[in-house]
């Protein structure tokens, strides 16, 4: 069984398309995050989610929308796709927040043309 | 704001060397954490270490947590090729993870 899974494992599109990420957790975790890792491998926070309230929201274009429909689902809703929008996004969660044990998805690499 | 140094940025060893890691910050944690990244999978935790001076270990790897809790290191011991990948570490501000940037590790047979 998969923990933490993301849709769609790959995503290619065009520039100015509005496109959707999706991730689920089926770990009972009260908090989940998005992260971006670019080019170079680094990753870092975007959002993150506790019992569907926005806890931490780093500095990230408004055209970035994070929805939480329940605990165990958080998605990520991108607007106008810039090129400097293609990366791979995790997604992870933990028990609480702030918890450092934090499980990861598989990723998605997102590539705009 | 703070500074998060891993060294080095890449290795190129022989299966069986022993291989070490480390990051520096500018700040002080209460916990850091040891993750390892599988080429084209997410991070998955491998050492946390919760106390200044606290050297843990897991299987060929020993993580220790600095005693002036701003640096942390990683051994890995007889290396083997699924050794292969990238290894983060990533300090706790109880705020969020803060990802260092990285050692990507190559193992040849």
């Amino acid at each position: 069984d998969t923990a933490v899974s993301q849709t769609p494992k790959y995503l290619v599109t065009q520039m100015g398309n509005d496109k959707s990420i999706k991730c689920e957790q089926n770990l009972g975790h009260d908090t989940m995050y998005w992260y971006k890792q670019d080019s170079k491998k680094f990753l870092k926070i975007m959002f993150s989610y506790n019992n569907k309230e926005l806890i931490i929201n780093e500095t990230v274009p408004n055209r970035f929308s994070p929805k939480s429909p329940d605990k165990a689902h958080l998605n990520l809703h991108i607007n106008s796709l810039e090129l400097g929008d293609s990366a791979v996004y995790f997604c992870a969660s933990s028990q609480g927040p702030f918890q450092e044990t934090q499980y990861f998805g598989p990723g998605t690499r997102l590539l705009v043309l | 704001g703070q500074q998060l140094n891993q060294s080095p940025q890449s290795m190129f060893i022989q299966e069986g060397e022993d291989v070490s890691m480390n990051c520096t910050s500018s700040s002080i944690f209460n916990t850091w954490l040891w993750y390892k990244q599988d080429p084209g999978e997410g991070p998955v935790l491998l050492i946390a270490l919760y106390k200044a001076g606290e050297l843990t270990s897991n299987g060929r790897l020993t993580a220790q947590f600095g005693i002036t809790r701003k640096d942390s290191f990683l051994n890995i011991s007889a290396s083997i090729p699924s050794d292969v990948g990238i290894y983060f570490c990533a300090p706790n501000s109880g705020y969020a993870l803060n990802f260092g940037k990285g050692t990507s590790l190559l193992v040849t047979p």
